[in-house]
């Protein structure tokens, strides 16, 4: 039983570039969430999925921000114009719904920096 | 694995202590919190629960206290082991399905 994994770990882009993170959730898992954590901060909620709908997407910081989930399972996010104030580790979890909070299980993440 | 952060609160034990972690919440509405480890290069893990009709929950080597009054939790471990050494975050639930996360502490056992 694999979990939530996630690619690339690492992603070194220049400011301005385009960039695609990809999420891997659990087999079966209905919902599936995007965090940003920043060094030294907890998570940041960025947005999250039941099925293929975007069902909230309050935490996505500007239009540069856009993530999709085409066939209600994996799921990418995506960065236009990246900023150095970008660079963080994006966190995705998944969960077999969004009422079991508390069976959300995070992938390592990937660390994007934007040079 | 990259380090959760750099300049978090720390807490130094000594192993076989029992430690406990602090965090404040924001929200007086909120009613259900949890705990997260977070070991380096890796995301979250949950620990332990709790809802806002309960005071006290515990778990294995684990408690966790809610103060719905001050809007505080803190986390115990007993018998801190080596391998406790992490990041500890609380979180709350907000009204719709999404976890609001605290800032964090590092929590380091001396052997």
């Amino acid at each position: 039983g694999a979990g939530v994994s996630q690619t690339p770990s690492n992603k070194v882009t220049e400011k301005g570039k385009y960039v695609e993170l990809r999420c891997d959730p659990i087999s079966g898992h209905t919902a599936l969430y995007w965090y940003r954590q920043s060094l030294g901060q907890g998570p940041e909620f960025l947005i999250y999925f039941q099925g293929t709908g975007a069902a909230d997407d309050s935490g996505l910081p500007n239009d540069r921000f856009f993530a999709v989930r085409p066939e209600g399972s994996v799921s990418t996010l995506k960065i236009q114009r990246t900023e150095r104030g970008d660079s963080a580790v994006y966190l995705c979890a998944s969960s077999l719904d969004p009422t079991r909070l508390n069976e959300q299980f995070f992938g390592p993440g990937t660390r994007l920096t934007v040079l | 694995g990259e380090s959760v952060g750099l300049h978090l609160p720390t807490l130094s034990v000594q192993e076989g202590d029992n430690s406990i972690i602090n965090c404040a919440y924001s929200n007086s509405a909120s009613d259900y919190f949890i705990w997260y480890k977070q070991e380096s290069g890796k995301g979250p893990q949950f620990i332990i629960d709790i809802r806002s009709n309960m005071d006290k929950r515990q778990g294995q080597r684990v408690t966790v206290l809610l103060n719905k009054t001050v809007k505080h939790l803190s986390l115990q471990i007993a018998a801190t082991q080596p391998g406790d050494s992490a990041v500890y975050f609380c979180a709350e639930e907000d009204s719709s399905y999404k976890l609001i996360f605290g800032s964090g502490t590092r929590l380091l056992v001396r052997p």
